[in-house]
């Protein structure tokens, strides 16, 4: 069975640092791979997505993808009280279906 | 351009009671899942669609049903209610997207819930 894992957390940084959040999956079939931000009682929302081996940045958030290693990570520079909230990692397969993970939840401390 | 909404937003249910639960997408978007969240336990999918007449099941089927008549229209439907029904269930559809920080991205786009209470 297809499987996401994520750091269980929950996280805690103060304002400013950097947060690290981290996932692996089990299906090396999976291409791409995606970070969805979700406030408590709101629905997921699409922060990032990375579909090759490296690095992507876009503003304060950078993706990076490890596909020998089936290792995701996300790190939000700057890191601000508004970001705090829950962030899944999703791997698509067939189907255009998406694996979530249980989630981190991440606290930003003014 | 609403994007994917639901109806209704909250709902009560007393078990063995049916009901259906909406969805529409206006993006005309060929996918479109249904997902059910616990608490602390991530999006399990629970029926998905490629289009319009297909449908299949995801990996928490049992006790929903779903159909497919339209490309925009997905809905979920409880036959008996049960207390572990409890949940709120997500409908999403997957294409480009306008609405997106990661830009038009061609991917799941939500929409805002219904949240049930079985009892």
């Amino acid at each position: 069975q297809k499987e996401v894992e994520q750091n269980s957390g929950p996280l805690s940084v103060p304002e400013g640092a950097i947060a690290s959040l981290n996932c692996t999956y089990s299906d090396r079939v999976s291409q791409s791979f995606f970070w969805y931000r979700q406030y408590s009682g709101k629905s997921p929302e699409l922060i990032m997505s990375i579909y090759s081996n490296g690095d992507k940045e876009d503003g304060r958030f950078t993706a990076q993808l490890n596909k020998a290693s089936q290792y995701v990570s996300l790190l939000i520079r700057d890191s601000q009280p508004s970001d705090s909230a829950t962030y899944l990692c999703a791997a698509q397969g067939g189907s255009e279906k998406l694996v979530f993970g249980k989630g981190t939840k991440l606290t930003v401390n003014p | 351009n609403a994007g994917v909404t639901q109806t209704p937003k909250f709902r009560i249910l007393k078990i063995g009671q049916s009901m259906t639960l909406q969805c529409t997408q206006d993006m005309n978007h060929n996918y479109m899942y249904w997902y059910r969240q616990d608490p602390g336990m991530g999006l399990k999918l629970i029926y998905y669609s490629v289009g319009a007449g297909i449908t299949d099941k995801g990996e928490v089927p049992n006790g929903y049903n779903v159909s497919r008549s339209t490309t925009e229209d997905f809905p979920l439907r409880l036959e008996l209610a049960a207390p572990s029904q409890t949940s709120v269930y997500f409908c999403a559809s997957n294409g480009p997207g306008a609405v997106s920080l990661a830009g038009n991205t061609d991917t799941q786009y939500f929409g805002p819930g219904t949240r049930l209470t079985v009892l």
